[in-house]
């Protein structure tokens, strides 16, 4: 199985920052990657798929980036209401799997 | 518009199955996979395996291979997740989401609590 390893598992930034969190694939999964946020009691929400591409509605502020083993996603400038937790899931192969999380919380 | 639709809160008992619907509107039900995805309390995403709505043929993560089986209704666009031989580790909610042109999980259901306990 391709094990997804986040960083960092927890940040708290403020309002207006750059937010970077990163995504490390055990094997190389090409640009077979996406991002989900989750809010408390909420179901995961699509922001990026295949590395880069934005899921439609989602505020342009978000952006992806990487390939191969290396992946990020980016925040451009936090607002309130990307307080959240974020997690990456590979889908070069099945079994699909998912990144431990990395909450952003204030 | 895209809507996943899962039935209620469910308690059960160590040993008991469970099934679990997901009702699907809004798009072409054949068309796209559906997936099964857990999460225990305070805990990160798991997948649990597919079910490809036009002929029904699945694939299930290998650990849970041996308790669960995913159905599909097309006359109804239902989609059913029956876990079984359930145990206290079992305790999560249980979403079902839509596969995109690829598998990422593009719409999720809203999600179902199932409690283990004796």
């Amino acid at each position: 199985d391709i094990q997804l390893t986040q960083s960092p598992s927890f940040l708290s930034p403020s309002v207006g920052d750059r937010v970077t969190i990163t995504c490390r694939a055990s094997q190389g999964i090409s640009s077979y990657l996406a991002w989900y946020q989750q809010k408390p009691g909420k179901a995961p929400k699509l922001l990026i798929y295949t590395t880069s591409t934005l899921q439609s509605g989602v505020p342009s502020r978000f952006s992806g980036s990487g390939s191969g083993t290396e992946f990020t996603l980016t925040i451009s400038s936090l607002q309130p209401e990307d307080f959240a937790t974020y997690y990456c899931q590979q889908f070069n192969s099945y079994p699909l799997t998912f990144g431990g999380g990395t909450t952003v919380e204030i | 518009q895209v809507q996943l639709v899962q039935s209620g809160a469910e308690v059960k008992k160590p040993g008991a199955s469970v099934k679990v619907s997901c009702k699907a509107s809004g798009y072409t039900f054949s068309n796209y996979y559906i997936h099964w995805v857990r999460q225990a309390p305070g805990q990160g995403l798991e997948w649990m395996g597919i079910i490809i709505p036009s002929g029904g043929s699945t694939t299930y993560a290998q650990m849970f291979q041996d308790r669960v089986t995913m159905t599909r209704d097309t006359s109804t666009t239902t989609v059913y997740m029956e876990l079984s031989s359930l145990r206290s580790e079992d305790t999560a909610v249980y979403y079902c989401a839509k596969g995109g042109s690829s598998s990422w999980l593009d719409f999720w259901g809203q999600g179902t609590l199932v409690s283990v306990s004796s």
